[in-house]
């Protein structure tokens, strides 16, 4: 079990360009969620799915930002128009079920940083 | 408003001291909370739940939770320099969805 896989692991982008981010939750878990932390914010909930179906985006931006989840292997979190203050980690992670008592793994991380 | 709030924000104790952590709730629709640990350029690691009033003992980690006053808190005994990381402490409204609410983090550091 390689556990939850995010890619790439650091990406620097110019302002104004677009990034995408990969995670590859582990397989058989139904449940993948997406956060950012930074030093300022912390450790911020984005968005989830429950078995590919988006569920909560409530702490999406709500421009610029979006997430899928087209098959049940990996979920994308696209950044359009990149500004400096996207800069952060964004870490992903999944857990088997969609409660409140399932743990939730996290892969290491995708640093992006915006120059 | 942060909504689960950590303190104390960064705790030394020697090694083979104990590690007290706290988190309190200003939410009340609270139900469960978890606690969580991140060493430097990896992503967070579960280390327990707790959902009842009470303590809970999972080796040398100990979690109390008081429902009636929304605190939390997490106490390492025997602490190693292994312990050295990024605690956090994470709240979830309804058992019926893994959402969680992060507090901002208390930096541990064991001293040999």
């Amino acid at each position: 079990n390689a556990g939850v896989i995010q890619t790439p692991r650091h990406k620097v982008t110019g302002k104004g360009q677009e990034a995408t981010l990969w995670c590859e939750p582990i397989s058989g878990h139904s449940a993948v969620f997406w956060y950012r932390q930074t030093i300022v914010q912390g450790l911020e909930f984005l968005t989830y799915f429950r078995n590919q179906a988006p569920i909560d985006d409530s702490g999406m931006p709500k421009e610029r930002f979006s997430a899928q989840m087209p098959n049940q292997s990996h979920s994308t979190l696209k950044i359009q128009s990149t500004q400096p203050q996207d800069s952060a980690v964004y870490l992903c992670a999944s857990s088997l079920l969609d409660r409140g008592e399932a743990e939730q793994f996290f892969g290491p991380g995708t640093r992006l940083t915006v120059l | 408003q942060q909504k689960v709030q950590q303190s104390p924000e960064s705790l030394s104790v020697p090694e083979g001291g104990m590690a007290s952590l706290n988190c309190t709730s200003s939410d009340r629709n609270f139900q469960y909370f978890w606690w969580y640990r991140q060493h430097s350029g990896e992503g967070p690691k579960a280390l327990m739940s707790i959902f009842s009033d009470g303590d809970k003992k999972e080796g040398r980690f100990t979690a109390h939770l008081n429902k009636a006053s929304l605190h939390v808190s997490l106490h390492i005994r025997d602490s190693q320099p292994s312990d050295s990381a990024l605690y956090f402490c994470a709240a979830g409204h309804n058992t019926n969805t893994g959402k969680l609410t992060f507090g901002d983090g208390t930096v541990l550091t064991v001293k040999p």
